[in-house]
């Protein structure tokens, strides 16, 4: 398995909503990521993994919340979101933090209304 | 200040013809230097990874290179197909595992 598979692909939210994002990888690797990608941008980071702890929080508000249950999942947990959160929330994995090379998810595009 | 320029910021050519997309990088210390393709809406695919000592690397009809001396990085591709209309990204990791993004070239394929 070489994929990083996230889920839902689509979400649409309200404001006062709880959701959560899911990424799950096969691939042994031990650092994930999660980015924000808004439309003809760059992805941002937002949150780093290292073997299942939390290395690097971009100072992202706290109504995202980031969970690494285990080396294969990676969860972020939405709460009360403002509509310019919008954006396709990207999943990424390597081998460890720094290493060569990410795999990407495909993507959730999330809508906050 | 670390930072990556990438032009064109768009591009526009037929179906069949070669193009070459830049990428200009002014980070340090300098790790290694990736290629990607997104599709609207979809993730970033790989598409070359170079280090320090490494001048060319290809992946089929794409041809990336890389100077480390001008901090420069091509990426050419060649024969294009209408599927390679996507943004094409160039990332650029330090020695300190921090990442720095471009802002993309967006690539139109037209028949």
């Amino acid at each position: 398995d070489t994929e990083v598979t996230q889920t839902p692909k689509h979400l649409v939210m309200g404001m006062t909503n709880k959701k959560s994002l899911k990424c799950e990888q096969h691939m042994g690797h031990r650092a994930m990521y999660w980015y924000k990608q808004k439309a003809k941008k760059p992805p941002e980071l937002m949150f780093v993994y290292s073997y299942e702890k939390l290395s690097i929080n971009e100072s992202v508000p706290s109504r995202f919340s980031p969970e690494c249950p285990n080396s294969s999942l990676l969860n972020l947990h939405l709460h009360a979101l403002q509509p310019e959160d919008s954006a396709l929330y990207l999943c990424a994995s390597s081998h460890t933090q720094g290493d060569y090379g990410y795999t990407f998810g495909s993507g959730t595009r999330l809508t906050v209304v | 200040k670390n930072q990556v320029e990438q032009s064109p910021q768009s591009l526009i050519i037929l179906e069949g013809k070669n193009c070459t997309l830049q990428c200009n990088y002014t980070v340090s210390p300098f790790s290694n230097l990736r290629w990607y393709k997104q599709d609207t809406g979809r993730g970033p695919v790989s598409l070359t990874i170079m280090t320090f000592s490494e001048n060319t690397k290809s992946n089929g009809r794409y041809t990336a290179t890389l100077d480390a001396d001008t901090k420069q990085s091509s990426l050419h591709i060649t024969a294009s197909q209408l599927s390679d209309s996507a943004s094409y990204i160039c990332v650029v990791t330090t020695g300190g595992f921090k990442t720095i993004f471009g802002a993309g070239t967006r690539l139109f394929v037209k028949a």
